[in-house]
């Protein structure tokens, strides 16, 4: 079984700032690591994943993460936030190779607010 | 290629009646989950379909629940009868049957109030 913790529920901002949104997990298996975002009214997207290989991983919009396997985290970061980065952000993993299933465990979410 | 769909986008029903939501993965995705977030808490995972088949409905909360995936394509979740802790957002995935299975698109949610 996996959990997963995100350390902060709401985050403020302001634009242009830099942000980091924390994520831990806890697994007694390998797994893959996701940050998905929502944004008001809408479905989760998937912002980026970590499978295996480099532990810095790029995704859409300016973000990007760091598997830490020693510290089990995976922070998200972007280096200058934009009004349009308001949402919430979900950290998430599921087993590796799943036997076929690959069904997600997420963490409570993190509200970003940017503030003008 | 059109995303997953779900309707409806939001259903306020009272205790005791009969809800059903339904899901339409991306065309040719085999993989359908349905996943529940109950305010405050987290997303929490409820079954997994691969094509018509249940894979794992280990996350279903009980036997007022029941999902079903005729033929494969669209699915469709009943809860009967509706009670007050089934009020959340239901949300539906859906992936590839092989390569980037893991990598999963949501639909926007049915938001369920049960009064």
């Amino acid at each position: 079984a996996q959990s997963v913790t995100q350390l902060d529920s709401q985050v403020p901002v302001f634009e242009e700032a830099p942000v980091e949104l924390r994520c831990n997990y806890s697994s007694s298996v390998s797994v893959y690591l996701f940050w998905y975002v929502q944004y008001p009214n809408q479905g989760l997207q998937l912002l980026l994943k970590y499978l295996s290989g480099s532990t810095l991983v790029k995704g859409i919009n300016g973000f990007e993460a760091e598997f830490n396997k020693s510290q089990t985290s995976f922070h998200l970061r972007k280096p200058s936030v934009h009004i349009s980065d308001t949402a919430e952000y979900f950290c998430a993993v599921s087993e590796a190779g799943g036997a076929g299933s690959y069904q997600l465990t997420f963490g409570k979410g993190t509200k970003l607010s940017v503030i003008p | 290629e059109a995303g997953v769909t779900q309707f409806p986008s939001h259903s306020v029903i009272e205790k005791g009646q009969t809800v059903t939501l339904r899901c339409d993965p991306i065309s040719g995705h085999d993989n359908l989950y349905w996943y529940r977030r109950v305010m405050g808490k987290e997303i929490k995972f409820l079954l997994h379909f691969v094509k018509e088949s249940k894979q794992d409905e280990s996350g279903m909360p009980n036997n007022r629940f029941l999902a079903e995936r005729t033929g494969g394509t669209y699915s469709t979740l009943k809860v009967q009868p509706a009670e007050l802790e089934d009020s959340g957002v239901y949300f539906c995935a859906s992936s590839r049957k092989s390569e980037k299975a893991y990598e999963q698109y949501f639909g926007p949610g049915t938001r369920l109030t049960v009064t």
